[in-house]
């Protein structure tokens, strides 16, 4: 079946330094790459997401880039804060809108 | 708030049991998903409808099903409940329910079973 994996699964990055979260994908008629961000006890929430004929998108201190001949695409976070400190899961859309989300990053910005 | 609502909050039941979780989607959305999340776990998707028909189908167990209403609201009906049934069930609803469509995620119901 399709497989979707994320790494690292764990990251700690100092305040105002800046983390990455790589996400590696098996279906090739993947054309749609969202990031979604979960709080503790939260819902999860769009918070970038990018289309398959766009290699890179970036909204203020977040952005996303896209390789689709290696087949992964990443979440960068730059200036990091506080409140970035949350659960990020990747889950790109395939072949008939299945979608599979990726196990998740614990990513904990130190003070 | 994302304007999508699940109901109910929390769940208590036994094993052997049957629940119904019920979503109403936002305005506007035609397309209902579901997704299982256990503790310490990725979102599992289960399944999704788009205006009433079924459109794409994860790993649903045979002991749950759902459906979608005219009124586009969705229940997931879970039966013969098992201990690692216990999760968190979040629905999700967008405008068309393909390709680059965003998910809105509801609140969540948190089941327990004892």
């Amino acid at each position: 079946g399709e497989n979707v994996e994320q790494h690292p699964s764990t990251l700690s990055v100092q305040e105002g330094d800046s983390a990455v979260i790589k996400c590696t994908y098996s279906d090739s008629a993947s054309n749609y790459f969202p990031w979604y961000k979960q709080e503790l006890g939260k819902r999860p929430q769009l918070i970038i997401d990018i289309r398959s004929n766009v290699g890179e998108k970036k909204d203020q201190r977040i952005a996303v880039t896209l390789n689709k001949t290696a087949k992964h695409f990443s979440l960068h976070i730059t200036e990091t804060q506080p409140e970035d400190s949350a659960v990020y899961f990747c889950a790109p859309r395939g072949r008939d809108d299945k979608i599979i989300f990726g196990k998740g990053t614990r990513l904990h910005i130190l003070p | 708030d994302s304007g999508v609502t699940q109901t109910p909050k929390h769940l208590i039941t036994a094993t052997g049991q049957r629940v119904t979780l019920r979503c109403s989607p936002r305005s506007g959305d035609l397309s209902v998903y579901w997704y299982q999340q256990s503790l310490d776990q990725g979102l599992q998707f289960l399944i999704q409808y788009y205006n009433g028909e079924e459109r794409a189908k994860g790993n649903i167990l045979e002991r749950f099903s759902a459906q979608q209403f005219p009124d586009l609201h969705s229940e997931l009906n879970l039966s013969s409940l098992e201990l690692g049934d216990s999760a968190l069930y979040f629905c999700a609803s967008s405008i068309i329910g393909q390709g680059a469509d965003t998910q809105y995620f509801g609140p969540g119901t948190r089941l327990t079973v004892l």
